[in-house]
């Protein structure tokens, strides 16, 4: 079975924390891990990917990998009220060929 | 660059009836994907195409068909539609071989009556 486990949330902080963020996954193997924003009735927008063990940053993002745990994460430094979406986490599982399994998602709630 | 785009928009449907969603990209992207999302299930894959001229099964294929009609074009059809499957259908598409990134169409909302 391939899964992708998120907390649903709601996740809430205030204006200027750091909201983390987390996603496990069930397939070892598995090679390629995204996270995607959406706003509430747009799709998905893709802000960050991660192929490798360790940490990535870009800009307020840093998505971290533990492949030994099957451990994806998404910190958000500086939160603004314009973070407030669900944060969806992807991953490409290799029985899955080219296909992205997804998580059911994360509300984030940045309260100003 | 337009992107991913998907026409229509909206669209309502009576129990039985059959449309045809339609997405195109201009990124020059091999591999194109049909998703739905339903309150509290998630993206679900319906179907795939790998590259032209493939097509393939994904985790919710019933009820629907594809059709890759080139490099550009994936399209999505209910031949009789259901109240099951009223969501929200999304394309994407990616092209970068070892690499999955995927990029979304806006959407089509449809519901079926």
């Amino acid at each position: 079975q391939k899964e992708v486990e998120q907390n649903s949330g709601p996740l809430s902080v205030p204006e200027g924390a750091i909201a983390s963020l987390n996603c496990t996954y069930s397939d070892r193997g598995s090679q390629s891990f995204f996270w995607y924003r959406q706003y509430s009735g747009k799709s998905p927008e893709l802000i960050m990917s991660i192929y490798s063990n360790g940490d990535k940053e870009d800009g307020r993002f840093t998505a971290q990998l533990n492949k030994a745990s099957q451990y994806v994460s998404l910190l958000i430094r500086d939160s603004q009220p314009s973070d407030s979406a669900t944060y969806l986490c992807a991953v490409n599982m290799w029985a899955a060929g080219t296909a992205l399994i997804f998580g059911k998602g994360t509300t984030l709630s940045v309260s100003s | 660059n337009a992107g991913v785009t998907q026409t229509p928009k909206f669209q309502v449907l009576k129990t039985g009836q059959s449309m045809t969603l339609q997405c195109a990209q201009d990124m020059n992207h091999n591999s194109m994907y049909w998703y739905r999302q339903d309150p509290g299930m998630g993206l679900r894959l319906i179907y795939y195409s790998a590259s032209e001229g493939t097509t393939d099964k994904g985790e919710v294929p019933n009820g629907y068909n594809v059709s890759r009609l080139n490099k550009r074009e994936f399209s999505l059809r209910l031949e009789s539609a259901a109240p099951s499957q009223t969501s929200v259908y999304f394309c994407a598409s990616h092209g970068l071989a070892g690499y999955n990134e995927q990029f979304f169409g806006p959407g089509t909302r449809l519901t079926v009556l």
